[in-house]
């Protein structure tokens, strides 16, 4: 199946600094790529989408400047947290879907722990 | 506008005994919907699909789900449960929005297996 490798795995940082998390299609062209946020037992929320070459959509409350995205080729997404809180710390997972889709399958990273002391 | 709920926040059974899993969707068209399954601090593994192809569907793992329109559920089962299914589970509905075809989440439902 599709593989979505997601770095790094955990990160800790301070507060102030900002962090850097790839998202990478492994074995296929993702045209689109999606960065979602989880709280603890909670849900997926969405963050943004990203599509190749373009400016990523971002969801209604995400701030695009807290949350920079960018997707500079068909199987590389990057999320930067720019000047990182302690409000910012959560589990942050990103997806992929393959192109041409005629399935809408995303396919996901295994997550990004962020803890900002 | 579609989405999906999942019934049961957290559903316990024991190991060797079957599993369901509840959610009811709600769609304009026929939809597109999934179940993952989510492992403590791991991202979401596909579990199966429905694409409007044969109504029973099989996934990995021992795992099946039923669309029954007239139900609007796509309710996930497993015959036996085992220690491993032990996991958070989350179905999941496809909504084209400008272009994009987006995921609704449901709430989840975690599943405790007991031996």
């Amino acid at each position: 199946g599709a593989v979505v490798s997601q770095h790094p795995s955990r990160v800790i940082c301070k507060s102030g600094t900002s962090v850097k998390i790839e998202c990478r299609s492994l074995d296929f062209q993702a045209t689109t790529m999606f960065w979602y946020r989880q709280f603890p037992k909670k849900s997926l929320m969405l963050m943004a989408t990203s599509n190749e070459g373009s400016k990523a959509t971002y969801e209604q409350g995400v701030e695009k400047d807290k949350f920079l995205i960018n997707h500079a080729s068909l199987t590389l997404s990057t999320l930067t947290v720019t000047s990182a809180h302690p409000e910012d710390s959560s589990f942050y997972i990103c997806s992929a879907q393959a192109s041409p889709s005629g399935l809408n399958i995303q396919y996901f990273g295994a997550g990004t722990r962020l803890s900002v002391l | 506008a579609q989405s999906v709920t999942q019934l049961d926040s957290h559903v316990s059974v024991s190991e060797g005994t079957p599993v369901l899993l509840r959610c009811n969707y709600s769609s304009s068209y026929s939809p597109s919907l999934f179940w993952y399954v989510q492992h403590p601090n791991k991202g979401l593994q596909l579990l199966l699909k429905y694409t409007s192809a044969a109504t029973l569907v099989k996934g990995i793992n021992g795992f099946e789900a039923e669309f029954k329109k007239s139900e609007t559920s796509f309710h996930l089962t497993k015959p036996s449960a085992h220690m491993s299914d032990a996991a958070e589970y989350f179905c999941v509905v496809s909504d084209r929005v400008s272009g994009t075809y987006k995921y609704i989440f449901g709430t989840g439902t975690r599943l405790k297996v007991l031996a």
